[in-house]
């Protein structure tokens, strides 16, 4: 298995309520990472977890909270999100934070915030 | 982060070779350079990345300037499904991440 799944494909959430979007991956990697992006412009960091722990938090607003349940998994929490917080979502993995090779990314969530 | 320049967009044609360039006049001696592709509605996919020789595979060549400062990413036979953004990115070796730049718009005509 050589790839990153990322669930569900689309959301669409109100501003009340709370959400979360899931990642997974079996290649044994022990890096996983939250980008997010927005139409026409370079994916963003959000977070970097190392042997399943919070490495990176790139100054991320409290409103989003990342979870890794294990080494396979890693969560998204989102709570009172505003509609400027629509965006892909997009999950990767490495197989360690200072890789030798790449990153393999999923194919994101597509989040719309109403 | 050092920074890449590449163009916003190109064009090409099916069949032939794409030279997509990138600069990074402040590389460091510890930066590898790598090159990520993103088709539409898809997450970004791993080209190829090198540190001081040029390098090959399946997917693409790099060649990196002998004192480099530059590459270019070379698609040998360009198809439709190499439509694409290409982003050229600069990771110091000890870096725990990826930053990505604006990329360059590649467009395959038939």
């Amino acid at each position: 298995d050589t790839e990153v799944t990322q669930t569900p494909k689309h959301l669409v959430m109100g501003m009340t309520n709370k959400k979360s979007l899931k990642c997974e991956q079996h290649m044994g990697h022990r890096a996983m990472y939250w980008y997010k992006q927005k139409a026409k412009k370079p994916p963003e960091l959000m977070f970097v977890y190392s042997y399943e722990k919070l490495s990176i938090n790139e100054s991320v607003p409290s409103r989003f909270s990342p979870e890794c349940p294990n080494s396979s998994l890693l969560n998204l929490h989102l709570h009172a999100l505003q509609p400027e917080d629509s965006a892909l979502y997009l999950c990767a993995s490495s197989q360690e934070v200072r890789p030798p090779g790449g990153y393999t990314f999923g194919s994101g969530t597509r989040l719309t915030v109403v | 982060d050092a920074k890449t320049t590449q163009p916003n967009s190109m064009e090409s044609n099916e069949e032939e070779p794409v030279h997509l360039p990138c600069n990074h006049s402040t590389i460091s001696g510890t930066d590898y350079i790598h090159w990520y592709r993103q088709l539409p509605s898809q997450g970004p996919e791993y080209v190829i990345h090198g540190l001081t020789s040029n390098v090959n595979n399946r997917m693409a060549s790099l060649a990196i300037a002998e004192d480099r400062k530059s590459s270019t990413l070379i698609l040998h036979r360009a198809t439709l499904r190499d439509a694409a953004v290409y982003y050229c990115i600069l990771r110091d070796v000890g870096a725990q991440k990826l930053v990505f730049g604006q990329g360059t718009r590649l467009t395959i005509n038939p």
